[in-house]
């Protein structure tokens, strides 16, 4: 098994630029879910989804769009990117009725 | 408004002794808390969990306490060892099913 993938592993926009950040797990798990890290803020949860079809807002989802046309595949659009949106961002997976995530290597994505 | 709370940013703790994280939480409903490691350049990686049924987790070196009274639990690392040295993430559900949130990290410094 891969587990859990993010491409691209770095990116650098411009502001306005849009683009999608491909997350994908072989695992089969049900939860996937996306995080953002910045200095000082530990993990912040963006979007999640419970299965194919179905998401959610988690505490930061401002400027970022979510879909889960299928249960390995959950991209993270950003459809007008700006300066606050430099971080890294993290993509996880969890199978149902476990509490235990597994993560992927990250997506640097710096805004200028 | 943080539900969970880590509130020392550092620690540095020599090899051999124990090192103690600390981590508050002020959501009611969680009822399951984890414990996730980072290095730098990679995804997080599970440590520990415990459940709110129980006070006490252990795992080989790892054993995290809860006091559901005080909104708190802490991860005791002992003897602690160079390679521990790495950001730990506080983590809390409120339910299997539930979004995962974590705190804002504690940097673990391991001198010889």
């Amino acid at each position: 098994n891969a587990g859990v993938t993010q491409t691209p592993k770095f990116q650098v926009l411009k502001t306005g630029q849009s683009m999608t950040l491909q997350c994908a797990q072989d695992m089969n798990h049900e939860y996937m879910s996306w995080y953002r890290q910045d200095p000082g803020m530990g993990l912040r949860l963006i979007h999640y989804s419970v299965g194919a079809g179905i998401t959610d807002q988690g505490e930061v989802p401002n400027g970022y769009n979510v879909s889960r046309s299928t249960t390995e595949d959950f991209p993270l659009r950003l459809l007008s990117a700006a300066p606050s949106q430099t971080s890294v961002y993290f993509c996880a997976s969890r199978p149902t009725g476990y509490n235990e995530q597994f993560f992927g290597p990250g997506t640097r994505l710096t805004v200028l | 408004d943080q539900q969970v709370k880590q509130n020392s940013p550092s620690l540095s703790v020599q090899e051999g002794r124990i090192s103690i994280l600390n981590c508050d939480y002020t959501n009611s409903m969680f009822d399951y808390f984890l414990w996730y490691k980072k290095y730098p350049a990679e995804g997080p990686t599970f440590l520990i969990s415990i459940s709110s049924i129980k006070d006490k987790n252990e795992d080989g070196r790892f054993t995290v306490f809860l006091n559901k009274s005080a909104k708190h639990l802490s991860l005791h690392i002992v003897p602690s060892q160079p390679g521990d040295s790495a950001v730990y993430f506080c983590a809390a559900s409120a339910g299997s099913a539930s979004k995962i949130i974590f705190g804002s990290g504690t940097r673990l410094s391991i001198r010889p």
